[in-house]
């Protein structure tokens, strides 16, 4: 079966520094990863994905993800976050094209001034 | 990429009531998948709905409770039956959207039971 790990509930960083937020998986197959972005009271917004390929992914508002098949991680970095970054991030991860993706339970971003 | 409408956005009902949430898409798509957000919580699938079968439902979910309809291939409904204030949540929608966008999700609706 299908799972995902977000080890770190709460993370807090000062803008400008950088981040990264951990994600390890459970899949059977070559899984499809995801990252997706939930501001408060706002819907989701996908940050990036891998299907196969390059590992390093580049995404939306400057983030990046990196796939370590032997780690089985997917861990999203900035190199300098902005207030704005904060929200909830969650993982993701899924089979073959148009199955069912199962969530991680999110990692909620705060931001330092 | 695909835009989904999903209706109501939010309501507030009372107890033992049911509650059908719309799910529109504006292009056909194969399958469709309804989520759960409970409160300050992540995001737990309910089912997959398959245009002409029934819906697959995930552990811990009853079509009798979550009952689902996929008319077409590109609307679906869920149905919150004989609510409780435990179903209160946030329900939505979503379909993988090709390889170029991932899995595109409504905006979801807001359930109060009270």
């Amino acid at each position: 079966a299908q799972s995902v790990t977000q080890p770190d509930i709460h993370i807090t960083v000062s803008e400008g520094a950088s981040l990264e937020l951990r994600c390890n998986y459970s899949y059977g197959a070559t899984p499809y990863l995801f990252w997706y972005v939930q501001s408060p009271g706002q819907g989701l917004q996908l940050l990036l994905k891998y299907f196969s390929g390059d590992t390093l992914v580049q995404g939306i508002k400057g983030f990046e993800a990196e796939f370590k098949r032997s780690q089985s991680s997917f861990n999203l970095r900035k190199p300098s976050v902005h207030w704005s970054d904060a929200a909830e991030y969650f993982c993701a991860v899924g089979g073959s094209s148009a199955s069912k993706i199962i969530f991680g339970s999110g990692t909620r971003l705060s931001i330092r001034p | 990429s695909a835009v989904i409408s999903q209706k109501p956005s939010r309501d507030i009902c009372q107890r033992g009531t049911s509650l059908t949430i719309q799910c529109q898409v504006d292009s056909q798509v194969t399958m469709m998948f309804w989520y759960r957000q409970q409160p300050g919580q992540s995001l737990t699938l309910i089912a997959t709905a398959n245009q002409g079968s029934e819906a697959t439902y995930e552990s811990g979910f009853v079509i009798d409770k979550f009952p689902i309809s996929r008319p077409n291939l590109t609307f679906s409904t869920l149905t919150v039956s004989n609510m409780s204030p435990e179903d209160s949540s946030i329900y939505l929608c979503s379909v993988e959207d090709g390889p170029n966008y991932g899995y595109t999700f409504g905006s979801g609706t807001r359930l109060t039971v009270v």
